[in-house]
């Protein structure tokens, strides 16, 4: 079956702009995830969302939220982009709770 | 919060030798680790897991140990092969829980 996929794949803004990220999980998973990976900082949890409803939340601004629809499809939003926002937006999928994620290839975005 | 870290930021081993990835937690309230490798331009992909129940576990040439009273666990691959080069996670999760916390990364170069 199709794995994540994510869309759009690269993309430029410019600062105060803002972005919505969207992601379609592995067909029959309810759980997405998003992560935002630096060089040097790893994978930052974002958010969770499970059944429409966010679950879990990491610890960025409110600039960057997120949704999920009832065909359990993804999107997040960053809003009024600052240069430190410039990163890769991964995405995962999960059918359990504590089971393995599995991930889109990213988005990589470029604030200028 | 960097409640899983990795210290290493790269690690390079010659091909059949062993390599040893390491990895700390500082939450004892998480229960499953996880390792996930990542090549340039795709998303992670799932390696292998452990409980916290457990303190070991192989599959095949990769083998995860926990040491739940130093927080720390490690990745072994015996024999390393070129093929193995890439970004490993740690990550690491509480209970019923798809809030997933990753390290850095280590990147792990194995020369022919």
């Amino acid at each position: 079956k199709a794995g994540v996929t994510q869309t759009p794949r690269y993309l430029i803004k410019t600062r105060g702009q803002q972005v919505t990220l969207s992601c379609s999980p592995i067909s029959g998973h309810r759980s997405v995830s998003w992560y935002q990976q630096t060089p040097g900082q790893g994978l930052q949890f974002l958010f969770e969302y499970f059944s429409e409803t966010q679950r879990n939340k990491g610890n960025f601004p409110g600039r960057f939220s997120g949704r999920q629809f009832s065909n359990s499809r993804s999107e997040m939003n960053v809003s009024t982009l600052e240069l430190g926002d410039s990163a890769l937006y991964l995405c995962a999928s999960s059918q359990s709770n504590t089971g393995e994620l599995f991930f889109g290839e990213g988005s990589r975005l470029t604030v200028l | 919060d960097q409640q899983v870290k990795q210290n290493s930021p790269s690690l390079s081993v010659q091909e059949g030798r062993i390599s040893i990835l390491n990895c700390d937690y500082t939450n004892s309230m998480f229960d499953y680790f996880l390792w996930y490798k990542k090549y340039p331009a795709e998303g992670p992909t799932f390696l292998i897991s452990i409980s916290s129940i457990k303190d070991k576990n192989e599959d095949g040439r990769f083998t995860v140990f926990l040491n739940k009273s130093a927080k720390h666990l490690s990745l072994h691959i015996v024999p390393s092969q070129p093929g193995d080069s890439a970004v490993y996670f740690c990550a690491a999760s509480a209970g019923d829980n798809n809030d997933m916390r990753f390290g850095a990364g280590t990147r792990l170069t194995v020369k022919p």
